[in-house]
């Protein structure tokens, strides 16, 4: 069974532009995580989605946000691109909305805005 | 909300040593999970081990277990028998009862020393 799959790995953007990652979880997984992963912050928990909608949002401005396809892949956006947006970007999937065994995580998209 | 705490920014091991890996949490809840997962030069975050809260003994995944405390909320990761492969960098998590999203710890990178 494939794992996580995010594109693109990479990504240099200006500041003031907008972006665009996808994330496509293991097959059959409905609900897909996003994180953003900093040197300074670590990780912290972006938003979940499962069944197309939005279940929970971390402490993110308004200009990260996401969506969720029928087939499960996930997009997520940032716009007007900030210096400090710099990270990589991890997507994880599980079966079930709410799963408390396991998130599978992709090997995420490492974002630079210059 | 819950905070999670990994005091050791770097630690190393000999080869075929053991090494313990620190990590504290604080919450108001019950019943929650823990996870430690592994994030190696590749980036592609893994799970190696996780625990239910309301179970009192230690979970172990072959050459890894740990020490859970609930009353201290102390939660670390012993590795026996170390080996190259497990350079990595650990993160220890919180996760509700409820799922949804991880509480992730700052992370320590461990180095493996041939």
């Amino acid at each position: 069974k494939a794992g996580v799959t995010q594109t693109p790995r990479y990504l240099i953007k200006t500041r003031g532009q907008q972006v665009t990652l996808s994330c496509s979880p293991i097959s059959g997984h409905r609900s897909v995580s996003w994180y953003q992963q900093t040197p300074g912050q670590g990780l912290q928990f972006l938003f979940e989605y499962f069944s197309e909608t939005q279940r929970n949002k971390g402490n993110f401005p308004g200009r990260f946000s996401g969506r969720q396809f029928s087939n499960s892949r996930s997009e997520m956006n940032v716009s007007t691109l900030e210096l400090g947006d710099s990270a990589l970007y991890l997507c994880a999937s599980s079966p079930l909305a709410g799963d408390t065994y396991e998130q599978y995580f992709g090997p995420g998209t490492r974002l630079t805005v210059t | 909300a819950q905070t999670v705490t990994q005091s050791q920014p770097e630690m190393s091991v000999q080869e075929a040593e053991t090494v313990t890996l620190s990590c504290t949490y604080d919450t108001s809840e019950s019943d929650y999970y823990l996870f430690w997962y592994k994030q190696p030069p590749s980036r592609q975050m893994i799970l190696v081990i996780r625990q239910e809260a309301y179970k009192q003994q230690n979970a172990t995944e072959n050459r890894f277990s740990v020490n859970f405390q609930k009353a201290a909320k102390s939660f670390s990761l012993k590795i026996s028998d170390s080996q190259l492969g497990d350079a990595a960098m650990y993160f220890c998590a919180y996760l509700r009862n409820t799922g949804n999203q991880f509480y992730f710890g700052t992370g320590t990178s461990l180095t493996v020393i041939p």
